[in-house]
């Protein structure tokens, strides 16, 4: 089975600076998705970004990119220029790609707070 | 087009009652997830159904809980006899398919059990 650990339960930035959030994981699979989730105060589940374990490359969407390190079994994320609206509880989420797959797995969020 | 929609959004029940939990995936959507988020906690899978048939239903307890997602009509998460500790968000998520697709989620509804 597979297990995601966000080992920061809370974490704080100024408003502008960049913040970093952890995200390490465990499989024995090759080939899976990596993604991380927003939830704001509203509770909805916001999808972020999104990795595919098979690229090299490292996804970026404007502010947000990851830091993905296979053998490490690890998948940062990197807030830049954070902003106030980026206040939320932040999961980091696995997905195995194999034929048929579609349970996510949530680590237990680290709640980011940016300061003005 | 509108998103997946889940109703209702706040839910009160005292215990021993029944919640009953709706939803609307996506237009297009057949595939439907439900999962359930404790407080502090990150969300768990509970059951995957398509139309009319359950998937999987692994994640969900096998007393009180049931799911179905009829030819017409929303997907509904049923609990019976609530206690105090099946207070939680609960959210759907929908999709086209499943491995590569992506799983898009509603709002959720809180049930708080008193």
């Amino acid at each position: 089975a597979q297990t995601v650990t966000q080992s920061q339960p809370e974490m704080s930035v100024q408003e502008a600076e960049t913040v970093t959030l952890s995200c390490t994981y465990d499989t024995s699979e090759n080939n899976y998705y990596l993604f991380w989730y927003k939830q704001p105060p509203s509770r909805q589940m916001i999808l972020v970004i999104r990795q595919e374990a098979y690229k090299q490359q490292n996804a970026t969407e404007n502010r947000f990119s990851v830091n993905f390190q296979k053998a490490a079994k690890s998948f940062s994320l990197k807030i830049s220029d954070s902003q106030l609206g980026d206040t939320a509880m932040y999961f980091c989420a696995f997905r195995s790609a194999g034929a048929g797959s579609y349970q996510l797995t949530f680590g237990k969020g680290t709640k980011l707070s940016v300061i003005p | 087009n509108a998103g997946v929609m889940q109703n209702p959004r706040h839910l009160v029940r005292r215990r021993g009652q029944e919640a009953r939990l709706r939803c609307s995936p996506m237009k297009g959507h057949s595939h439907v997830y439900w999962y359930r988020q404790l407080p502090e906690e990150g969300l768990k899978f509970m059951v995957y159904l398509q139309k009319e048939n359950i998937i999987d239903e692994s994640g969900m307890p096998k007393e009180r809980f049931s799911a179905e997602f009829p030819k017409e009509g929303p997907s509904i998460l049923r609990i019976q006899q609530v206690v105090r500790g099946d207070s939680a968000a609960y959210f759907c998520a929908s999709s086209l398919g499943t491995s590569g697709y992506e799983q898009y989620f509603g709002p959720g509804t809180r049930l708080t059990v008193t």
